[in-house]
């Protein structure tokens, strides 16, 4: 399988900007995914980058680095409901890129 | 009405119990997942089907076994439950798309204890 890299948790103010870091390592590339997971609810999706660069929706943006196995989200103006942990994947090479696997995840803790 | 459902939401069940978990979607898609998750941690997939005939293992499908009745309904079932699979189960469905990966819509989860 892949290995897919996220900081464990993280904290922040309101109202502040965020980044949410992730690494893999793949041969070949699919594209990179972001989830948005509220706790003990399903995951929803936030962006999917499949060329390099930074693509931006509304107050979240995500950026890909192929050459450098990195990706990161980007979250502006943090409100109390984006508490929250975040998943990056990849399409595993497992299954010959027909599924997804996921990171642990980074729980983000936003603070008054 | 949600586009994928799963039933039950909670299960509790004892060592050695046959159980199945249930998803149903009306997204049209023809590619659905089983994954679950434990406490902290992400999403590990079981098994994952891209058609009524098309049935593959996952990462952890040992312990599970899976029915595509129909385009629209994935099973999952847990032959003799233990209970290192007490977790979060989540389905998960996605649409054939060429020269790209599609998202996936995950249903609401079932929190499953075996005890």
């Amino acid at each position: 399988g892949q290995n897919i890299d996220q900081p464990t948790e993280m904290t922040a103010t309101e109202g502040a900007i965020v980044q949410i870091n992730c690494t893999y390592q793949t041969s070949g590339f699919n594209g990179l995914f972001w989830y948005q997971q509220h706790a003990g609810e399903a995951p929803t999706f936030l962006s999917y980058n499949v060329l390099d660069g930074l693509e931006e929706k509304g107050r979240f943006s995500s950026f890909l680095s192929r050459s450098k196995g990195y990706s990161y989200l980007l979250l502006k103006e943090l409100q109390m409901k984006d508490s929250a942990s975040y998943l990056c994947a990849v399409p595993s090479m497992d299954t010959g890129r027909r599924a997804l696997t996921f990171g642990s995840g980074t729980r983000l803790q936003v603070q008054p | 009405d949600a586009d994928v459902t799963q039933t039950p939401r909670n299960r509790i069940t004892k060592t050695g119990k046959r159980i199945m978990l249930e998803c149903s979607q009306t997204k049209g898609h023809d590619r659905m997942y089983w994954y679950r998750q434990d406490p902290g941690l992400g999403l590990q997939l079981i098994y994952y089907s891209f058609d009524v005939k098309d049935i593959n293992k996952g990462e952890i499908s040992d312990g599970y076994s899976v029915s595509r009745q129909a385009q629209a309904k994935f099973s999952l079932s847990l032959e003799s439950a233990i209970p290192n699979q007490t977790a979060l189960y989540f389905c998960a469905t996605s649409d054939q798309r060429q020269g790209g990966y599609n998202e996936q819509f995950f249903g609401p989860g079932t929190r499953l204890t075996v005890l």
